[in-house]
C-alpha cells in the first residue's frame, strides 16, 4: 500500500530532552516536507527537501533539523525541545513540481513539558 | 499580513445545503490553487486542484480561482454529513506549499 508512515504517533517529553520523528515513504517521491499544524494557525512548513541531500528551510525551522540520506527516510529532528514545540506534525511527500499532489502522513502528537 | 487568508468557521450547514469555502492570498505570482480536506485525528488529503485562473469540477465540488482578485473558493453541492471536515486551501509558492489556517465544517443531518 502507497503511504507515508511515522513514527511515533502520540509523544510526550520534557524540556531538553533530544527526540527525532521519523517519516518514510514508499511512492518513491523525490519531495519530502515536514509541517506542524496549531489551532488558528494552521499547517505551517518546517523543512522541505527536494531530493537526497537537498534540504531547505520553510517558515518556520526555529529549534528543528532534517536529514535526507536516503530518498524514503526523512526525520524531524528536535535537538532541545522546548514547550512552545508542542503541536501536531506532519509528514508528507510528492513528486517534485509546483502542482504536485503532497501525500501526508497520520501525524505526530508531540508534548513537550 | 498573512499570505493566505481563510475564515477558520466552524460553518454548520444542513444536510444538502451548498456550502462556499474561500480564501485570498497576497502574492499575484501563485499559479497553482489546491484544496486539501482533513477529517478529524487525520491527515489532509488533496480534495481538488486548480491552475491558474477558471473554474474545475469533479462531482459535488468544484473549484474556481480568480486570479484578478486573488480569491478562491471552493462549493460543495449536495452538502452530506460526510462532508464534516476541515477544508485547507493552499498555494505552491515555488518550492513551498502555503497553507491557510483552514475551514471547519459541520454538515447537520
Amino acid at each position: 500500500e502507497a503511504q507515508v508512515t511515522q513514527n511515533p504517533r502520540y509523544l510526550i517529553t520534557v524540556t531538553g530532552k533530544k527526540l527525532t520523528v521519523t517519516c518514510s515513504q514508499n511512492m518513491n517521491h523525490e519531495y519530502m516536507s515536514w509541517y506542524r499544524q496549531d489551532p488558528g494557525l494552521g499547517l505551517r512548513q518546517i523543512y522541505y527537501s527536494m531530493n537526497v541531500e537537498v534540504t531547505d528551510k520553510g517558515d518556520v525551522p526555529e529549534g528543528y533539523k532534517v536529514s535526507r540520506k536516503e530518498k524514503r527516510n526523512f526525520p524531524l529532528i528536535l535537538e532541545s525541545p522546548s514547550p512552545n514545540q508542542t503541536s501536531l506534525y506532519f509528514c508528507a511527500s510528492g513528486f517534485s513540481g509546483g502542482y504536485n499532489e503532497q501525500f501526508f502522513g497520520p501525524g505526530t502528537r508531540l508534548t513537550v513539558l | 499580513q498573512k499570505e493566505v487568508e481563510q475564515d477558520p468557521g466552524p460553518l454548520s450547514v444542513p444536510e444538502g445545503a451548498i456550502v462556499s469555502l474561500n480564501c485570498t492570498y497576497s502574492n499575484s505570482a501563485f499559479q497553482y490553487f489546491m484544496w486539501y480536506r482533513q477529517y478529524s485525528r487525520k491527515g489532509p488529503e488533496l480534495l481538488m486542484y486548480t491552475y491558474s485562473s477558471g473554474n474545475k469540477e469533479d462531482g459535488r465540488f468544484t473549484a474556481q480561482v480568480d486570479k484578478s482578485s486573488k480569491y478562491i473558493s471552493l462549493f460543495i453541492r449536495d452538502s452530506q454529513p460526510s462532508d464534516s471536515a476541515t477544508y485547507l486551501c493552499a498555494m505552491w509558492d515555488t518550492d513551498k506549499l502555503i497553507f491557510g489556517t483552514g475551514t471547519r465544517l459541520q454538515v447537520f443531518p
